[in-house]
């Protein structure tokens, strides 16, 4: 069966210390997107990509990177990881089309900075 | 202003019970809306989508009404398994959603 996988699932990393989260998708979707789910704010979009090559800047980029080298992965990269970066990380993906696109989540990645 | 509004509850019902939980949304030019469920820590899931006629699916009743930006999600006969958080999305151009912070449900015996 076709799936969204994120690892690791727990991370515990230093201030400082550059930080890469994997998302791995098989439905051959065009759409991945990293968001960030913090208690007051809920799910807040950190990049997104349309396809090979294509990356776009969401609301609580500062900080973040992404790459995406091919349609499986978006791997989210903390250049220099903040104690604010706390949080727990969704990556998700979804099809392209005409609108009502469904989001797949990946089963999340909880990131502590100390 | 948070583009998606939802009140954040908890909202505390016996079962059997009929609750219904509303959000608003910013952005007049808005041009789908989803709920999504989300288990406590679990990834967030589909529950449906919301059409501008209004939709159902088994106990849940979905209505949007454009002109207030105002979506609602209706519960009928409320479940002990639906105790999760209730997430109120919306999406404009681009396939980017935006999510409210949640609605809190405790289906209690």
């Amino acid at each position: 069966d076709a799936e969204i996988t994120q690892s690791p699932r727990h991370k515990i990393t230093e201030t400082g210390r550059q930080v890469t989260l994997a998302c791995h998708q098989t439905w051959n979707h065009n759409n991945m997107f990293w968001y960030r789910q913090d208690l007051g704010h809920g799910l807040r979009l950190i990049h997104y990509s349309y396809g090979v090559q294509d990356t776009n800047k969401g609301e609580v980029s500062d900080g973040y990177s992404v790459s995406r080298s091919n349609t499986e992965d978006l791997p989210l990269t903390l250049e220099s990881a903040a104690s604010s970066q706390t949080s727990v990380y969704f990556c998700a993906s979804s099809e392209s089309g005409t609108g009502n696109e469904k989001l797949f989540f990946g089963s999340g990645t909880q990131l502590s900075v100390l | 202003r948070k583009e998606v509004e939802q009140d954040p509850g908890p909202f505390n019902v016996p079962e059997g019970a009929t609750v219904a939980f509303n959000c608003t949304y910013s952005n007049s030019a808005s041009q789908s809306f989803f709920w999504y469920r989300q288990d406590c820590r679990k990834e967030p899931k589909l529950l449906m989508s919301v059409y501008s006629s209004g939709n159902e699916d088994g106990r849940f009743t979905a209505q949007l009404n454009r002109a207030s930006q105002y979506i609602s999600l209706l519960i009928r006969d409320s479940k002990l398994s639906d105790s999760a958080t209730y997430l109120c999305v919306v999406a404009n151009s681009g396939y980017a959603l935006n999510f409210g912070k949640g609605t809190s449900l405790l289906v209690t015996p």
